[in-house]
């Protein structure tokens, strides 16, 4: 059973140009978490999303910043207009059960890093 | 004040040395307690969740006191492979995010 998969697995981009950063849940996961790490600094909690739903995006950037999950494929958090202070680590996490998070199964993370 | 402040470290013992780590939290309605392990910057793991009267795994020792909203986490034993970034993480309850501390950074020297 393979676990959660995120790629890719480093991402280089200009300023000004679009980010996108796919997560595909482990199976039988329908709750997906994104996460940011700057360096030297704690996750913090970006969006949570079960299938076609946005359940609690509090902490996303208002501007530039989305996600979605489809019905069918991964879950996508895109940047647009990228700078360079987004440059960091993305986790994401998936969970069988809403609203569970002793059961948080994370991917290998996206390192972002913005020229 | 941060949600979760933890041991700033960095933390350099030696092998079979017993170390601590500590974290407080913020938000008194807090409802679940864990410890995560990150290694290297890679994705953190979870080492073990808190309960209110402690609990015990192998070499690993966490214990909660609410009334002083505090968390700790006790190494015996220390190994080599015990370096690493451990994070100390709340949930509230009434959200369904983590709320991670910026983690204490341990090195295990031969």
């Amino acid at each position: 059973n393979a676990g959660v998969m995120q790629n890719p697995r480093h991402l280089v981009r200009r300023r000004g140009q679009e980010a996108r950063l796919r997560c595909s849940p482990m199976k039988g996961h329908s709750h997906v978490y994104w996460y940011r790490q700057l360096p030297e600094e704690g996750l913090k909690f970006m969006v949570y999303l079960q299938k076609e739903n946005i359940i609690d995006e509090s902490g996303m950037p208002k501007e530039r910043f989305s996600a979605e999950f489809p019905k069918e494929g991964p879950s996508i958090l895109r940047i647009q207009q990228v700078v360079r202070g987004d440059s960091a680590a993305y986790f994401c996490a998936s969970s069988p059960v809403e609203g569970n998070n002793e059961k948080l199964f994370f991917g290998s993370g996206t390192q972002l890093s913005v020229l | 004040r941060k949600e979760v402040e933890q041991d700033p470290g960095p933390f350099n013992v030696p092998e079979g040395a017993t170390v601590a780590f500590n974290c407080t939290y913020s938000n008194s309605a807090s409802q679940s307690f864990f410890w995560y392990r990150q290694d290297c910057r890679k994705e953190p793991k979870l080492l073990m969740s808190v309960y209110s009267s402690g609990n015990e795994d192998g070499r690993f020792t966490a214990q909660l006191n609410r009334a002083s909203q505090y968390i700790s986490l006790l190494i015996r034993d220390s190994k080599l492979s015990d370096s690493a970034t451990y994070l100390c993480v709340v949930n509230d309850g009434s959200a369904r995010q983590l709320t991670f501390g910026s983690g204490t950074q341990l090195t295990v020297l031969p």
